[in-house]
């Protein structure tokens, strides 16, 4: 089974601070998403990347950056949390080989800031 | 935004009965999907269809897909109270890799 994490359930962090959100997915997958999901709003896609090292924006890239330096990883950063980034984070990944394949998601890491 | 929008945006059932949600869609599109959502968790892939494609079915459940009208349905047949989730669609748009998804469909099945 593919399976996506994400490094934590729930995140409680402070305005101004920085803030990391890990994924790791096992299936060699290459394409990798950040979604942040908020009632009303469905999930909106922040960042997504086809390869390591590549990103391309998503609707919702500002306030966000994201590193993926190994192929099952995807870092998204918050490089000054502010208190509308309190929101559902989910990542996604994907396989492609000239079709498209469907997304797995992690299980969402919860973030307030405060 | 290129957002696909479901409707209903809720929907409430017995159990037994058949529940239907609606996905519309705004440009041309490589294929449709369908995930749901239990309550705080992860998306889980449903049922792909492609562009190619107007009908497909999976256990009990059937989407079909309309490209003309740009809309997309899912039909659940005798739901069952596990059913009960939120239901997204998501579309690939021609030429990306980017997926949009709707603001989904909240189901409730009563037992």
């Amino acid at each position: 089974d593919v399976k996506v994490t994400q490094s934590s359930r729930y995140l409680v962090k402070r305005t101004g601070e920085k803030v990391f959100l890990e994924c790791v997915q096992d299936m060699d997958h290459e394409n990798m998403f950040w979604y942040r999901q908020d009632p009303g709003l469905g999930l909106r896609l922040i960042y997504f990347s086809y390869d390591v090292k590549m990103k391309e924006k998503g609707d919702i890239p500002e306030g966000y950056s994201v590193s993926r330096e190994k192929k099952e990883r995807f870092s998204l950063i918050l490089e000054s949390a502010s208190t509308n980034q309190t929101s559902m984070y989910l990542c996604a990944s994907s396989q492609t080989s000239g079709r498209s394949y469907e997304q797995y998601f992690g299980p969402g890491t919860r973030l307030t800031v405060t | 935004s290129q957002q696909g929008e479901e409707d209903p945006q809720a929907l409430s059932i017995q159990e037994g009965e058949n529940a239907t949600m609606n996905c519309s869609y705004k440009t041309s599109i490589n294929n449709l999907q369908w995930y749901r959502q239990n309550s705080g968790r992860g998306l889980v892939h449903l049922i792909l269809i492609r562009s190619n494609e107007r009908e497909k079915h999976s256990g009990r459940l059937r989407v079909t897909l309309d490209t003309s009208k740009k809309s997309s349905s899912l039909l659940i047949t005798a739901s069952r109270a596990a059913d009960t989730a939120s239901y997204f669609c998501a579309t690939e748009y021609s030429g990306t890799y980017k997926y949009i998804f709707g603001t989904g469909t909240r189901l409730k099945v009563l037992a």
